[in-house]
């Protein structure tokens, strides 16, 4: 079965500090991951994928598959960073599996 | 390009009866899937609709339903309300039924189960 872990249900980390979100997924076929990220009162909106390989707002996630995680990694975090943070596995059509979702807090 | 919409943005229903919320996608986007998120259970995926058909079902009971029309609008139906069903509903678009297109959420609509 399709399995999107994510360990951390919050992160607390100071501004300027290196962040690193945690995600490990359970897959039989090539995954198709994802970050969606939701601010304070704002929609889920996607942050990145593994496809395009880019940087998101600092952000970067690379998917290693022989230990199956995608874990998201910011080296300098910024208050504007916090935020619900959500790993998402892409299965047959449009369908996302999701994590349980990690809340970020970047501390003054 | 206005975003996904969702009506109504919040209900509150008693147990038994039924409800049906609405999502108009963004203009020219043909998918349109369906979440429920709960404090328990996080994000499940409901359904998937694409021209019109059903693409794709979660595990959810036959009580959930769906439809699409010809505008890509979409609805849900939820008959026999449980006080489970509380939840936030959120629909998605993309442009097309690929699975290489970025999904955008609407807002949600709030139903709360008395």
């Amino acid at each position: 079965a399709q399995r999107v872990t994510q360990p951390e249900k919050l992160l607390s980390v100071f501004k300027g500090a290196p962040v690193e979100l945690k995600c490990n997924y359970s897959y039989s076929g090539s995954p198709e991951l994802f970050w969606y990220v939701q601010y304070s009162r704002q929609r889920l909106q996607l942050l990145l994928r593994h496809i395009s390989r880019e940087s998101i707002k600092g952000f970067t996630a690379d998917l290693n598959k022989g230990e199956t995680s995608f874990h998201l990694k910011k080296p300098f975090a910024q208050e504007e960073d916090s935020a619900m943070y959500y790993c998402a596995l892409k299965n047959y059509g449009n369908k996302l599996v999701f994590g349980a979702g990690t809340i970020l807090r970047v501390k003054s | 390009k206005a975003g996904v919409t969702q009506t109504p943005r919040y209900l509150i229903k008693t147990r038994g009866q039924q409800v049906t919320l609405s999502c108009s996608p963004i203009s020219g986007h043909r998918s349109v899937s369906w979440y429920q998120q709960t404090p328990g259970q996080g994000l499940q995926f409901l359904f998937e609709y694409f021209s019109e058909t059903q693409r794709n079902k979660g595990n959810f009971p036959g009580r959930f339903s769906g439809r699409q029309f010809s505008n890509s609008r979409s609805e849900m139906n939820v008959s026999t309300l449980e006080l489970g069903d509380s939840a936030l509903y959120l629909c998605a678009s993309s442009l097309v039924g690929a699975s290489d297109n970025e999904q955008f959420f609407g807002p949600g609509t709030r139903l709360t189960v008395l």
